[in-house]
C-alpha cells in the first residue's frame, strides 16, 4: 500500500524567503514522485515529476524536489517566493509497475501563503 | 491542445436528488481516472478506464455511483441518489498509455466539479 504525508497543512513565508513544502511516502516499491499545484478556480497542474533518473529534479516556476530514498521524502523548494506561488500544493505517489494504469496517492495538500 | 475539461464546475442538489458530472479527456488519451476530494482531506482515487472499459473501480464509495465512459471518449459520473457525505470535489483527470519504457505516464487534471449535497 502506498501513503503520502505532507506536513503542514497551511505554510506562510515572506516574499523572497526560501519555500519548502514537505512531503514523505510510504511505499512498498521504488514510487514516482509528483508534485501538483492547484491555483484558485483552476486544475491541478504538473510542477514536476520524479521517475528513478536524477533525484534532484527541476520542475516548472523555479521550483525543485530531491528525492531521498532513506529518508523516504519528496520535499519541494523554492529559493525566493514571489506573490503569484500562492496557491494549494499537492504531493502525489503511484507505482510504476502496476500491471496496467496507475492510481495516484495524494497527501492533504499545502495550502501556500506568500506575505508581501 | 485543449486541456482535460469538466461539467459543470459547481453543482448544488438536495439529498435525494440526482447529479451527472461530465469529464472530456485530453484528446487521444485512452487513460481517465476520477478522484474526489472532501472537505480538508486528500485526493482520492474512485476509478480507473482504458478506453471504454473499467480497469479499475476498488475506489467508488458504494452502488450509488455509476461512471461510464461512452465510446472511449467523454466520461460521466452519476451519483443517485445523492446523500450528504457526497458533498465534495470531484476530479477527473488523463494520460497515454505506458511509454515505450513502460513508465506509468503523467495524469493530467481537470479543474473538477464542486459537489453540494444539501
Amino acid at each position: 500500500a502506498q501513503s503520502v504525508t505532507q506536513l503542514g497543512s497551511h505554510v506562510s513565508v515572506s516574499e523572497g524567503a526560501l519555500v519548502l513544502l514537505r512531503c514523505n511516502y510510504s511505499s512498498s516499491v521504488p514510487p514516482y514522485l509528483f508534485w501538483y499545484v492547484q491555483y484558485p478556480n483552476q486544475g491541478l497542474q504538473l510542477l514536476l515529476k520524479y521517475t528513478s533518473a536524477a533525484t534532484l529534479v527541476k520542475g516548472i516556476n523555479g521550483f525543485e524536489a530531491e528525492f531521498k530514498k532513506s529518508e523516504t521524502s519528496f520535499h519541494l523548494t523554492k529559493p525566493s517566493a514571489h506573490m503569484s506561488d500562492a496557491a494549494e500544493y499537492f504531493c502525489a505517489v503511484s507505482d510504476p509497475f502496476a500491471y496496467t494504469g496507475n492510481q495516484f496517492y495524494f497527501g492533504t495538500g499545502t495550502s501556500l501563503t506568500v506575505i508581501p | 491542445e485543449a486541456g482535460v475539461t469538466q461539467f459543470p464546475s459547481h453543482s448544488v442538489i438536495e439529498k435525494g436528488q440526482t447529479v451527472t458530472l461530465r469529464c472530456d479527456p485530453i484528446s487521444g488519451h485512452d487513460n481517465l481516472y476520477w478522484y474526489r476530494r472532501v472537505m480538508g482531506k486528500e485526493i482520492k482515487f474512485l476509478l480507473h478506464f482504458v478506453k471504454e472499459s473499467k480497469q479499475d473501480e476498488s475506489g467508488m464509495p458504494n452502488n450509488r455511483f455509476l461512471a461510464e465512459r461512452t465510446g472511449g471518449t467523454y466520461s460521466t459520473l452519476k451519483v443517485q441518489p445523492a446523500e450528504l457525505e457526497d458533498s465534495g470535489v470531484y476530479f477527473c483527470a488523463s494520460s497515454q498509455d505506458k511509454n515505450l519504457a513502460g513508465f506509468a505516464d503523467t495524469q493530467y487534471f481537470g479543474p473538477g466539479t464542486r459537489l453540494t449535497v444539501l
